[in-house]
């Protein structure tokens, strides 16, 4: 079957603007989760959703970032009024219940000018 | 704050030879994943050592984990020029929610 897909692929937007990043996971996965990647480092954890409801949002930097997952299958990360900063890669993984191997897309480039 | 980190930061052996990456971690942990991420995005999973188990293979995979010395390694055995890679581990702390927290990697590079 499909795997976890991410679009778009990249992004370039001004600083200031508003940024939606999609994330579709594997069908009949409950858990999704994304992670936020700079260059030569590990991924870093941003909130993960078992079904529709965030279970932890404690990784998201700010309230700039808010993500949602209305009917428990696609989620959608929004950052509002992006600064340079927020330039990495985005990515998204989906495991079959929470604590399980985790799926990942190939992730959302953003660069923030 | 980093949960786990890799040692080394970075390894480069010759093709045929055998890879060990170590993982420590600070918290108690339900489980620990390890992945490969190659050149590009995507990660992908490799072996989960559940806080029970002590070693796990897969392949030329073999992961061991210590959880009185918090701390994991990943052996390959008979590497090729394909594990060519950056190798991560992942910790789910005993916390209450299934949170991952990613290590700063270790960059493999097998030599042809």
């Amino acid at each position: 079957g499909a795997g976890v897909s991410q679009t778009p692929s990249n992004k370039v937007t001004e600083k200031g603007k508003y940024v939606e990043l999609r994330c579709d996971p594997i069908s009949g996965h409950t858990a999704l989760y994304w992670y936020r990647q700079s260059l030569g480092q590990g991924p870093e954890f941003l909130i993960y959703f078992q079904g529709t409801g965030a279970a932890d949002d404690s990784g998201l930097p700010n309230d700039r970032f808010f993500a949602v997952r209305p009917e428990g299958s696609v989620s959608t990360l929004k950052i509002q009024r992006t600064e340079r900063g927020d330039s990495a890669v985005y990515l998204c993984a989906s495991s079959r219940t929470s604590g399980n191997e985790q799926f990942f897309g190939p992730g959302t480039r953003l660069t923030v000018l | 704050s980093q949960q786990g980190e890799e040692d080394p930061q970075a390894l480069s052996i010759q093709e045929g030879e055998n890879a060990t990456m170590n993982c420590s971690y600070k918290t108690s942990i339900n489980n620990l994943q390890w992945y490969r991420q190659n050149s590009g995005r995507g990660l992908v999973h490799l072996i989960l050592i559940r806080s029970n188990e002590r070693e796990k293979h897969s392949g030329r995979l073999r992961v061991t984990l210590d959880t009185s010395k918090k701390s994991s390694s990943l052996l390959i055995t008979a590497s090729r020029a394909a594990d060519t890679a950056s190798y991560f581990c992942a910790t789910d702390p005993t916390s209450g929610t299934y949170k991952y927290i990613f290590g700063t990697g270790t960059r493999l590079k097998v030599l042809a």
